[in-house]
């Protein structure tokens, strides 16, 4: 198993609509959890974190942790052609020395 | 308060000659982490300094190299180029060393040819 895994997608969803983004991992000791966002040709932009199971929600976005299943997800809500972007889960990996480990990115096209 | 920045924005250079790129945290930030970033791989952690010592090391073989200075400012090196060393070198900084939130500066995209 990856060490944090993501869809690849393309996740394809119409303006307005909720988008849901999901990433599981594998260290069942990781107690921070973050989602950027990056746009094509740009650098990562962290846009949410997380630390307690739960529902942790900025404006449009709402981050949610279980860390019995070790699933944290990213929802977008009245998604936007804007959104459009790939969105990369990190998990900071105490077996790993605590380093920030990232998945492979989710693709989300928000289509108008 | 200005973000993180990272010098040079481009770069290309020869199989074999060596680089060295620059990057300038956010103010109060004493933790710095370097990435590469290619389409095969993903986001791939290279090393992570705080207060001018290594801390956590990824897996790259030892010609990249990285150093910090008492400003917090961070400079990464590699050395003896190889083609597949074309990526984009991300830089992170934090205001602590592990768990905290990390931002990241606009990248040095390099070319080996």
């Amino acid at each position: 198993q990856k060490e944090v895994e993501q869809n690849s997608g393309p996740l394809s969803v119409p303006e307005g609509a909720i988008a849901s983004l999901n990433c599981t991992y594998s260290d069942r000791g990781s107690q921070s959890f973050f989602w950027y966002r990056q746009y094509s040709g740009k650098s990562p932009e962290l846009i949410m974190f997380i630390y307690s199971n739960g529902d942790k929600e900025d404006g449009r976005f709402t981050a949610q942790l279980n860390k019995a299943s070790q699933y944290v997800s990213l929802l977008i809500r009245d998604s936007q052609p804007s959104d459009s972007a790939t969105y990369l889960c990190a998990v900071n990996m105490r077996e790993y020395g605590n380093k920030l480990v990232f998945g492979a990115g989710t693709i989300l096209r928000v289509k108008s | 308060k200005a973000g993180v920045t990272q010098t040079p924005r481009y770069l290309i250079k020869t199989r074999g000659q060596q680089v060295t790129l620059s990057c300038s945290p956010i103010s109060g930030h004493r933790s710095v982490s370097w990435y590469q970033q290619t389409p095969g791989q993903g986001l791939q952690f290279l090393f992570e300094y705080f207060s001018e010592t290594q801390r956590n090391k990824g897996n790259f073989p030892g010609r990249f190299s990285g150093r910090q200075f008492s400003n917090s400012r961070s400079e990464m090196n590699v050395s003896t180029l190889e083609l597949g060393d074309s990526a984009l070198y991300l830089c992170a900084s934090s205001y602590l060393l592990t768990g905290d939130e990390q931002y990241f500066g606009p990248g040095t995209r390099l070319t080996v040819t």
